[in-house]
């Protein structure tokens, strides 16, 4: 079985707090996504990487930075948290190909106050 | 970018039939797929479908695809309580690599006993 784990269930952090979101498959998949989930607004897609060190921008990358210096691991970076980041971050990881599905982790819940 | 919409809520009675839709804009999206999220869990794939079926069915999930009006819809029949979750509509197709999912708005299925 695929397993995706993030590091934190619930987070709490304060405006303008660095904050690193970590996530770990061990499937050996070559790709990874960040995704924030919000009501109303389905997933978006913060960020992704098809290979160590390469990454590529979603559809909303502001605000965000990542990190893949491993094949099994992948970091969100909120460089200076802000309110509007407040939201529940999923983590996934496919193979390449054409039909691969992407497993998810079970999601980080963060609040900035 | 690209659009997959659908609605946000839907509440049936145990044991009836629930229909989930989903439309999407991407005349290109050659693999559509519904992904079903528990409470307090990451998305797991359900069933897909490819671009050039019509209908696919699972159990007692049933997919339908009119490309014409890219339109898809999830049957579940004789829907349990464990049915209860968030259903996502997503899509993919050869100028995202693949790799690229869109995904919906996501549907809130609550089962009534």
């Amino acid at each position: 079985d695929v397993k995706v784990t993030q590091s934190s269930r619930y987070l709490v952090k304060r405006t303008g707090e660095k904050v690193f979101l970590e996530c770990v498959q061990d499937m050996d998949h070559e790709n990874m996504f960040w995704y924030r989930q919000d009501p109303g607004l389905g997933l978006r897609l913060i960020y992704f990487s098809y290979d160590v060190k390469m990454k590529e921008k979603g559809d909303i990358p502001e605000g965000y930075s990542v990190s893949r210096e491993k094949k099994e691991r992948f970091s969100l970076i909120l460089e200076s948290a802000s309110t509007n980041q407040t939201s529940m971050y999923l983590c996934a990881s496919s193979l390449s190909g054409e039909k691969y599905e992407q497993y998810f982790g079970p999601g980080t819940r963060l609040t900035v106050t | 970018g690209e659009d997959v919409e659908q609605s946000l809520f839907l509440s049936v009675r145990e044991g009836d039939s629930s229909v989930i839709n989903c439309t999407y804009t991407d005349s290109s999206s050659t693999y559509l797929y519904w992904y079903k999220q528990e409470p307090g869990a990451g998305l797991q794939l359900l069933t897909y479908i490819f671009s050039n079926m019509d209908m696919k069915q699972d159990q007692r999930l049933t997919v339908l695809l009119n490309k014409k009006d890219k339109h898809l819809s999830l049957r579940i029949a004789d829907t349990q309580t464990g049915d209860s979750a968030i259903y996502f509509c997503a899509e993919t197709s050869p100028e995202g690599g693949y790799q690229k999912v869109t995904f919906g708005t996501g549907t809130k299925l609550q089962v009534i006993p």
